[in-house]
């Protein structure tokens, strides 16, 4: 089974319109690491939150953590077309700060 | 400033033929990560180098795997006697230790297609 899950699998939104992507882990989190990634291409990251309750924003991104579901969410407002591409989520749970496990991504597309 | 970089960015193989892949790493970072995707997954776990040590291993990398990082600056993934299964895009990440979080800078990958 996967300890990652990210919901919903993929997403159509109009420009300008807000839209929010989650991930849910099945193992408790030490940290939550949330990257995009253009297809073919490398990760870019994003954020990363390690307290729950934690919010962090960037241009037009906000991400929470909510400790007692592990849940991430990620909030886009105000969509582009630049935002489009595979958002992941990525999981410590080691601790250790090493390997990440990372869901299955969420393909978001943006229509002009 | 260069970030990851990774060579080659395609490779197309024959079943049973050996490749091999080199990751150059941000040249301050110490960890060096190695990660398999396959199409419509997110990355999996293979294998990371602290400075020259091979700190862990996933069960995923077989015994046909090898990886190293011989002077801790770059490093050489090698699959022998690959198999259409290992077709993937192999993916290079390096970050550097003492940071409060582990942000992990990803190169561009390289895309691995066995016939």
């Amino acid at each position: 089974s996967q300890e990652l899950e990210q919901s919903p699998q993929s997403l159509i939104v109009q420009e300008g319109k807000n839209l929010t992507i989650n991930c849910t882990s099945s193992k408790t989190l030490y940290g939550l690491y949330w990257y995009k990634q253009k297809y073919g291409e490398g990760l870019i990251f994003l954020m990363m939150l390690q307290k729950g309750g934690e919010e962090k924003s960037h241009e037009k991104i906000t991400a929470k953590l909510d400790e007692k579901k592990q849940q991430s969410s990620l909030h886009i407002t105000a969509s582009q077309p630049s935002h489009a591409g595979i958002y992941l989520c990525g999981a410590d749970y080691t601790g250790a700060n090493s390997k990440l496990t990372f869901g299955k991504g969420i393909t978001l597309s943006v229509r002009p | 400033d260069t970030g990851v970089s990774q060579n080659p960015r395609h490779k197309i193989t024959k079943r049973g033929q050996n490749v091999t892949f080199r990751c150059d790493p941000i040249s301050e970072h110490n960890r060096l990560y190695w990660y398999r995707q396959t199409l419509g997954q997110g990355p999996e776990f293979l294998t990371y180098f602290q400075n020259e040590a091979q700190l862990e291993k996933s069960r995923l990398l077989s015994d046909r795997f090898s990886a190293e990082r011989p002077k801790g600056s770059f490093s050489t993934l090698e699959i022998q006697r690959t198999e259409q299964g290992d077709s993937a895009m192999y993916l290079c990440a390096s970050s550097r230790t003492g940071q409060t979080y582990n942000e992990q800078f990803f190169g561009p990958g390289t895309r691995l297609t066995v016939l």
